[in-house]
């Protein structure tokens, strides 16, 4: 069964340090997403991506943020200068070209430590 | 704004047992409702989504849940719980004020379920 991966599985960071947090979305998918959840705390949406550019951004993604999908299969969601409170799990997820298929598929997650 | 609410951090019932894990939205316009779970270390897997029909939604690994209009509630339920359904359940709500169709997400409910 085809599913959303995620690399690495846990970052450990410098504040101050830019990460990159990569995915790969399931292959016929065209929607993507980027979700965190702080220790904790719920699920949030981020940003949403669809045909190489955002559709919708969270007040959450500032300008620290940016996502790319540099080829046909990588979602990457950089952040440029960490914050310790940038510390959270960040979620992938994606979802398919059918409308009426609304569920979206989620990674297993990245764990960002920023120390 | 869409909204959903888990009433109970936790959830506690023995092996055998049928169990009830709550969630009530709020919505503007009609409900697209989903169910997640999420085991330790792993992303969150779909397990199921009312659109519309039947109010009686029937998921992954024995789970259902049921949709009621007149009380905004969408539990989720299974009639005989296992040990290995221990972990950790999201209800999500997708965001209709856009087509990109992100998730809000509630608070969650950690489910033990004791031998």
């Amino acid at each position: 069964e085809p599913e959303v991966t995620q690399t690495p599985s846990h970052q450990v960071t410098q504040m101050g340090q830019e990460v990159i947090l990569r995915c790969v979305p399931i292959s016929n998918h065209l929607y993507f997403y980027w979700y965190r959840q702080i220790l904790g705390q719920k699920v949030e949406f981020l940003v949403s991506f669809y045909n190489n550019e955002i559709s919708e951004k969270s007040e959450i993604f500032d300008d620290q943020f940016s996502v790319e999908r540099p080829d046909g299969s990588n979602f990457t969601l950089k952040i440029r200068s960490t914050k310790l409170e940038d510390s959270a799990m960040y979620f992938c997820a994606s979802r398919g070209p059918d409308r009426a298929l609304n569920e979206q598929f989620f990674g297993p997650g990245t764990r960002l430590t920023v120390l | 704004a869409q909204s959903v609410a888990q009433p109970e951090d936790q959830v506690n019932v023995a092996e055998g047992n049928p169990l009830t894990v709550k969630c009530t939205y709020s919505v503007s316009g009609n409900p697209y409702l989903f169910w997640y779970v999420q085991y330790p270390n792993r992303g969150l897997q779909f397990l199921l989504k009312y659109i519309t029909g039947d109010n009686l939604v029937k998921g992954s690994y024995g789970f259902e849940a049921e949709f009621n209009k007149s009380q905004t509630s969408f539990h989720l339920k299974k009639p005989s719980a296992l040990v290995s359904d221990s972990a950790l359940y999201f209800c999500a709500v997708r965001d209709t004020n856009t087509g990109f169709q992100k998730l809000v997400f509630g608070t969650g409910t950690r489910l033990l379920v004791s031998p």
